[in-house]
C-alpha cells in the first residue's frame, strides 16, 4: 500500500530564514500532492498542492517542488514567520480514489 | 470564509457506549470525508461519502462505524460499541469537487476520549 514518510521529524529556523520541509512517497501512480498546515488544537489547513504533470509550483512565500523520479516532494517557505510554527504534513492522493494518505509530519519551529 | 465546523471539541465515553460525532461541512461542497489522528500518529482516512452513498472507505472503517447526512447540513460519523483504540481526533472534511482538482477542507476536528 501508500507510504508516505518524512525525513525530519522536527525543524528549527531563525525568523527571515528560508525552510525546507521534505516528503517522500511510495506510490509512482501518485499523481496529487498536499501540504498541510497543523496548528495546535486546529484542524489542517490547505497550503498548496500540486499534480503529477508539474515539478513546481509557486504560491504566496511557499514553493511545492515535486521529483517524480525520486518520489520525492519538498515546501519551501520563503523568509519564515513566528507565524509559521506547526506541523506540516505532505499528503498523497490517486485520480479516482478519494482518500488522502498523508505523512507523519514535520514540526518547524521558528525561533525569533 | 466558509469553514467546516465540528461538535463537539470533545467527547468523552466509556468503551461499549455509542457516539454520534457531527460535522456541517461548507455549503455548496458535494464530497464529504471523515479523517482521525491517534495521539502522535498519521491522519488516518476512514470514509468518502458523496450523493448519500459511502464512495471509499479504510479498512479503519468496519461495522462499527456508520456515516449519514440526515438533513441537507449534517454529516455524522457513527462509532457503536467505542474500543479504548478509537481514542482519537476525528477530522472531518469536504470539497467541491473530484479530489484531483479541489482541496479538501478540514474542519477542527472532535477529541474522542474512550475510557
Amino acid at each position: 500500500g501508500e507510504s508516505v514518510g518524512l525525513h525530519l521529524p522536527t525543524l528549527s529556523v531563525q525568523e527571515g530564514d528560508n525552510s525546507i520541509i521534505n516528503c517522500a512517497y511510495s506510490n509512482s501512480a501518485s499523481d496529487y500532492f498536499i501540504w498541510y498546515k497543523q496548528e495546535s488544537g486546529k484542524g489542517p489547513q490547505f497550503i498548496i498542492d500540486i499534480r503529477s504533470n508539474m515539478d513546481k509550483r509557486q504560491g504566496q512565500r511557499v514553493t511545492v517542488l515535486l521529483n517524480k523520479t525520486v518520489k520525492h516532494l519538498s515546501l519551501q517557505i520563503a523568509a519564515t514567520q513566528p507565524g509559521d510554527s506547526a506541523v506540516y504534513f505532505c499528503a498523497v492522493g490517486d485520480t479516482g480514489r478519494r482518500a488522502l494518505t498523508f505523512g507523519s509530519g514535520t514540526r518547524l519551529q521558528v525561533q525569533p | 470564509e466558509p469553514e467546516v465546523t465540528q461538535t463537539p471539541s470533545h467527547q468523552v465515553t466509556q468503551m461499549g457506549q455509542e457516539v454520534i460525532l457531527r460535522c456541517v461541512p461548507i455549503s455548496n461542497h458535494l464530497y464529504f470525508y471523515w479523517y482521525r489522528q491517534i495521539l502522535g500518529q498519521k491522519v488516518e482516512f476512514l470514509v468518502s461519502f458523496y450523493n448519500n452513498e459511502i464512495s471509499e472507505k479504510s479498512e479503519i472503517f468496519d461495522d462499527q462505524f456508520s456515516v449519514e447526512r440526515p438533513d441537507g447540513s449534517n454529516f455524522t460519523l457513527k462509532i457503536r460499541s467505542t474500543k479504548l483504540e478509537d481514542s482519537a481526533m476525528y477530522f472531518c472534511a469536504s470539497s467541491v469537487g473530484d479530489l484531483s482538482y479541489n482541496e479538501q477542507f478540514f474542519g477542527p476536528g472532535t477529541r474522542l476520549t474512550v475510557l
